[in-house]
Parts: C-alpha cells; sequence; structure tokens
C-alpha cells in the first residue's frame, strides 16, 4: 500500500519570500513517481511538477522545484519568489505499482498554502 | 495537449434523482480514466477506475450500483449518481492516464 503524509496543514508566506511544502511517502514499489499539484478555491487541480523514482535530478518547472531525498522518502516542494496568486491547497500524490493501476494516484492531505502581501 | 472536459461544473439536484457527469478527453484517447471524490476540506479519493469497453473497478466501500460509470468510447467517461442523498453532495473530478490531467471537477449538491 502507498501512503503520502503532509503534516503541514497550513502555511504562511510572505510575497516574493521562497515557502517549502513538505511531503514524506511510504511504498514498496520500486518503480513510482510524485506529484505536486495545485488546487485553487475553483476547486481544478493544476499539476506542478513530477518527479520519477529513478531521476537523478531533482525537477524544477519555473518558480517550483521539488526536492527528492529518495533515502528518506522525501519529495517537498519549494516555491520561490511567492506571488498573492500561490495561494491555494497543495496536495503531494504518488502513482507506483504496474500495469493500468499504476495511473491512480494516492495523495495527501493537502497543504493551504497562504501569501501574505 | 492532453485536455481533460468536465460538464457540467456544478449541478444541484433533488433528492432521489440521478446526476449525470462527463469526462472527455479532447486531444487525445483514453483507455482508462479515474473517478475522485473530495469532500470539503479534505483530499481526493479514488472511486473507481473507468476502462474502455470493459467494466470499471471499484474502490473498496464505493457501491457500484449507485456511481455508474460507462467509458464506451476513448475519449468519453460518465459517471451517473443514481438515487442521489444529500450524503452524496460532494465534489467530483475525473483524471486521465495521459499526463495526469484532471477535468474541472464537477460540484454535486443535492438537496
Amino acid at each position: 500500500a502507498q501512503k503520502i503524509t503532509q503534516t503541514q496543514p497550513g502555511m504562511f508566506v510572505q510575497e516574493k519570500e521562497a515557502v517549502t511544502l513538505d511531503c514524506t511517502y511510504d511504498t514498496s514499489d520500486q518503480s513510482y513517481g510524485l506529484f505536486w499539484y495545485k488546487q485553487p478555491s475553483s476547486g481544478e487541480m493544476i499539476f506542478l511538477i513530477y518527479q520519477g523514482s529513478y531521476d537523478e535530478q531533482n525537477a524544477t518547472e519555473g518558480r517550483y522545484s521539488l526536492n527528492f531525498q529518495k533515502a528518506r522518502k522525501s519529495a517537498n516542494l519549494v516555491i520561490s519568489a511567492s506571488q498573492l496568486g500561490d495561494s491555494a491547497m497543495y496536495f503531494c500524490a504518488m502513482r507506483g505499482g504496474s500495469g493500468a493501476g499504476s495511473y491512480q494516484l494516492t495523495f495527501g492531505k493537502g497543504t493551504k498554502l497562504s501569501v501574505i502581501p | 495537449g492532453a485536455v481533460v472536459s468536465q460538464h457540467p461544473s456544478w449541478v444541484i439536484c433533488k433528492s432521489g434523482t440521478s446526476v449525470k457527469i462527463e469526462c472527455r478527453s479532447l486531444d487525445f484517447q483514453a483507455t482508462t480514466m479515474f473517478w475522485y471524490r473530495q469532500f470539503p476540506k479534505q483530499s481526493l479519493m479514488l472511486m473507481a477506475t473507468s476502462n474502455e469497453g470493459s467494466k470499471a473497478t471499484y474502490e473498496q466501500g464505493v457501491e457500484k450500483d449507485k456511481f455508474l460509470i460507462n467509458h464506451a468510447s476513448l475519449t468519453l467517461s460518465t459517471l451517473t449518481v443514481t438515487s442521489a442523498h444529500p450524503e452524496d453532495s460532494s465534489f467530483y473530478i475525473c483524471s486521465a492516464t495521459y499526463g495526469y490531467t484532471f477535468g474541472s471537477g464537477t460540484r454535486l449538491t443535492v438537496v
């Protein structure tokens, strides 16, 4: 069974500062993938960044980077230069296993990020 | 690319009626789609896996007779909430395998 843990129910960050959202995971699969999604109040799930278990380098996408520490089973999201529009719920998710079922995602409970002007 | 369209965005229905939610892959073929449910202030929970041309696979605790899933084509999966009750009020959202793209979600309110 796969498990995603996000221990920060809420976070505050000053505009233009960087913030790290924590995510730890547990899986027995050798091949897996880790995702971060942003969910604004409208409800849509916006894909931010992906890290494969065999990727040697940390993923980066613009202001988003994923601090992947495989031995610690952590996949923290770093948002640089926070903007007011970054205020939203952030979910860490994992896929794993084999076959068609490997595409389903297991989500953490989420972290609500509030950016302060 | 990899756009998933979901309709309706929101729906209000009377208790006892049925509601159909559509999920379409616009620029790719999706042999598998996933349906998630999200209650207020909670995370997304997988309800079922929709497979084109075959029966859906439901997660434990999800009533297959209440949440009917049809995936008759490579671009369309539908979720029908039958005999809806207030406790079915939730946010329902679909995703497709390609790119792990999500639809925009459907907010269902049963009164």
